[in-house]
């Protein structure tokens, strides 16, 4: 399969607290991306990394990318209730218009 | 601005039914189309995916099918639903042209194969 893996599965943590979460892939990418999905609801894109970058900042975000050990994490500073949601990391496949999805990490931030 | 739309929001059909799901974007034009299902608290599968009008790429072998008959609208059928068919439908659409893009999504559709 060339779906991602993401780890951990599910994490719940107290507002305030950093989250990390990791992805990894197996096929060769062009940039890698971070969804986010509110229950029941559409992803949303949240930051994208290119191949030939090895991090990247948006807001409380923090997006690193290691193309050697095809792996991703994303970082979440100073965590919020409202950031409680999944979170998607996705891949963009050399010579390809399509996205490979990893499975999710279902954030949970406590109050 | 884009915006994309599908409906409907939800929809419970017997199984053997037909399917035809509808997603539209508005506000660009010749984009890349996909769509995608989501099983319970599971990732995305890709189903197809058009980068133009008539064009449609299959990935996983099923009961589905997917039409562009227009340029931002994109349709997903099936003439008999299976129970396996149930899941979370997610359209999305980028920008033609431009690899490095991130995808836009509709709000999605919840089908229930009953």
């Amino acid at each position: 399969s060339q779906q991602g893996e993401e780890d951990p599965q599910a994490l719940s943590i107290q507002e305030g607290e950093n989250a990390t979460m990791n992805c990894s892939y197996k096929t060769s990418i062009n940039n890698l991306q971070w969804y986010r999905q509110n229950s029941g609801r559409g992803l949303v894109h949240l930051i994208l990394i290119r191949s030939n970058e090895r991090e990247k900042h948006s807001g409380r975000l923090r997006v690193t990318l290691d193309t050697s050990k095809k792996s991703s994490s994303l970082l979440i500073t100073a965590s919020r209730a409202a950031d409680t949601a999944s979170y998607f990391c996705a891949g963009l496949i050399q010579g390809a218009q399509k996205l490979v999805f990893g499975q999710g990490t279902r954030l949970t931030i406590n109050p | 601005s884009q915006t994309i739309h599908q409906w409907p929001a939800t929809l419970v059909q017997p199984v053997g039914s037909p399917l035809s799901l509808e997603c539209t974007v508005e506000g660009t034009s010749n984009p890349n189309l996909y769509w995608y299902r989501q099983a319970a608290g599971r990732g995305l599968q890709l189903l197809f995916y058009s980068v133009g009008i008539g064009q449609i790429s299959s990935e996983v072998p099923q009961n589905l099918s997917a039409s562009r008959p227009q340029d931002r609208q994109f349709i997903l059928s099936s003439k008999k639903l299976l129970l396996s068919d149930s899941g979370f439908y997610l359209c999305a659409w980028s920008p033609t042209g431009r690899g490095v893009v991130p995808q836009y999504f509709g709000p999605g559709t919840r089908l229930l194969v009953l």
